[in-house]
């Protein structure tokens, strides 16, 4: 069965800084699909990013980008220039063609001023 | 913008209660889904559903069921509500059927059973 880890319970960065978060995940299969979703306190869950495992060009949106590894499985978020917006926990996500998604345990980002 | 609303923010059932959890979507997404989210277990699948009375049991469905009458209505429905089932509740909607679609949430109903 496929498994998303998130292995960092918790992160912090200072304002302005830059963060990376770490998700890595199993599976056999070869074409799949991996997602960051963001949780802000109290507010509805969005897309961050994602990316097709086929794509070997890591994704990007504006200050976030993602580290994929497919031989080590691994996708990891990378948030540039980290603003108090930022603050909220972050979701792992895979998913195999159109299978459910398989979510991670999270990783709550604190950002200090 | 896509609209996914979910019936309360807040609610507070008592145990053997039968409970209902409304969700409802603004863009005409074919797919539905109930998540259950807990600290430290990230987010679970309940229920989904691909059509109109079309319903198909995820990771954890025992103790729930779900109705699905019209395409932008999705209700999950605790027949008795027991302590173990107090938690946040996501509701998710999605269109088509490519993998790379994302999906739309919902606030979320954080549910307290006593």
């Amino acid at each position: 069965a496929q498994t998303v880890t998130q292995s960092q319970p918790e992160m912090s960065v200072q304002e302005a800084e830059t963060v990376t978060l770490s998700c890595t995940y199993d599976t056999s299969e070869s074409d799949y699909y991996l997602f960051w979703y963001k949780q802000p306190p109290s507010r509805q869950m969005i897309l961050v990013i994602r990316q097709e495992a086929y794509k070997q060009q890591n994704a990007t949106e504006n200050r976030f980008s993602v580290n994929f590894q497919k031989a080590a499985k691994s996708f990891s978020l990378k948030i540039s220039d980290s603003q108090l917006g930022d603050a909220a926990m972050y979701f792992c996500a895979y998913r195999r063609n159109t299978d459910k998604l398989i979510f991670g345990t999270g990783t709550r980002l604190q950002v200090f001023p | 913008d896509v609209k996914v609303t979910q019936s309360s923010r807040y609610l507070v059932k008592r145990t053997g209660e039968k409970v209902f959890l409304e969700c409802v979507q603004d863009m005409d997404h074919e797919n539905m889904f109930w998540y259950r989210q807990d600290p430290g277990l990230g987010l679970r699948l309940i229920y989904f559903s691909y059509d109109v009375k079309m319903k198909e049991k995820g990771d954890i469905p025992e103790g729930y069921s779900v109705s699905r009458e019209k395409k932008e209505r999705f209700s999950l429905i605790l027949e008795s509500a027991s302590t173990n089932q107090t938690s946040m509740y996501l509701c998710a909607s999605s269109s088509g059927t490519r993998g790379y679609n994302e999906q739309f949430f919902g606030p979320g109903t954080r549910l307290t059973v006593l």
